[in-house]
């Protein structure tokens, strides 16, 4: 059974500090995984998503990271701004055959709470 | 062409009566996903749907709850006699048949009183 870890899960830095946000899966049998952001009683925007073939993805001041073999993917956020607080939940879609395919349920995390101050 | 729509947004029912929750995938999407989200804890699977049949529903409680996703209409998820342990945020997400990305919905939040 697939297990989502997130570390720590709550983190409070002043504004502009670059920060990252850590994930860890049991099961490296994944398909992808994905990075959300949610906002206090809102719904989840996705933020990254990475192929399991893919090391990383980049969006703008994001840069989330995967090391399938170790279950492991980081989300490095650089110059942070208090619009960036919110709950980051990481995600993984397990791969379901030797096809590499899924069929897209998904496995989260507990989330990190981040707090950016002024 | 929207979004992921939920509706309602915000529901309070009393403890027996039946809570049915609405999920509107977006257009071209033949594939539903229900999780829930309890407070203070993080997203749980429930049920996995396609157009009038249920893939896998692995995550839902044994009773009171049900979800359907007919031909016609939106996908409903409900629970019948509802009790205080089932306010929570649900959330619908829904995935084309070409790709797995899901997009999800703003979600419902039931409270039970």
């Amino acid at each position: 059974k697939q297990e989502v870890t997130q570390i720590p899960a709550a983190l409070s830095v002043p504004e502009g500090e670059n920060l990252v946000l850590n994930c860890s899966f049991t099961d490296s049998a994944i398909y992808n995984l994905q990075w959300f952001r949610q906002d206090p009683g809102k719904g989840l925007t996705s933020l990254l998503l990475i192929q399991s073939s893919q090391r990383e993805q980049t969006s703008g001041r994001l840069n989330a990271s995967l090391d399938k073999s170790s279950g492991r993917s980081t989300l490095y956020i650089a110059a942070s701004q208090p619009g960036d607080s919110a709950t980051y939940l990481c995600a993984v879609q397990r791969d379901n055959n030797a096809g590499g395919t899924s069929y897209g349920k998904l496995t989260f995390g507990q989330g990190t709470i981040l707090t950016v101050h002024p | 062409n929207a979004g992921v729509m939920q509706n309602p947004r915000h529901l309070v029912r009393r403890r027996g009566q039946e809570a049915r929750l609405r999920c509107s995938p977006m257009k071209g999407h033949s594939h539903v996903y229900w999780y829930r989200q309890l407070p203070e804890e993080g997203l749980k699977f429930m049920v996995y749907l396609q157009k009038e049949n249920i893939i896998d529903e692995s995550g839902m409680p044994k009773e009171r709850f049900s979800a359907e996703f007919p031909k016609e209409g939106p996908s409903i998820l409900r629970i019948q006699q509802v009790v205080r342990g089932d306010s929570a945020a649900y959330f619908c997400a829904s995935r084309s048949r070409f790709r797995t990305e899901a997009f999800f919905g703003q979600g419902t939040r039931l409270t039970v009183v």
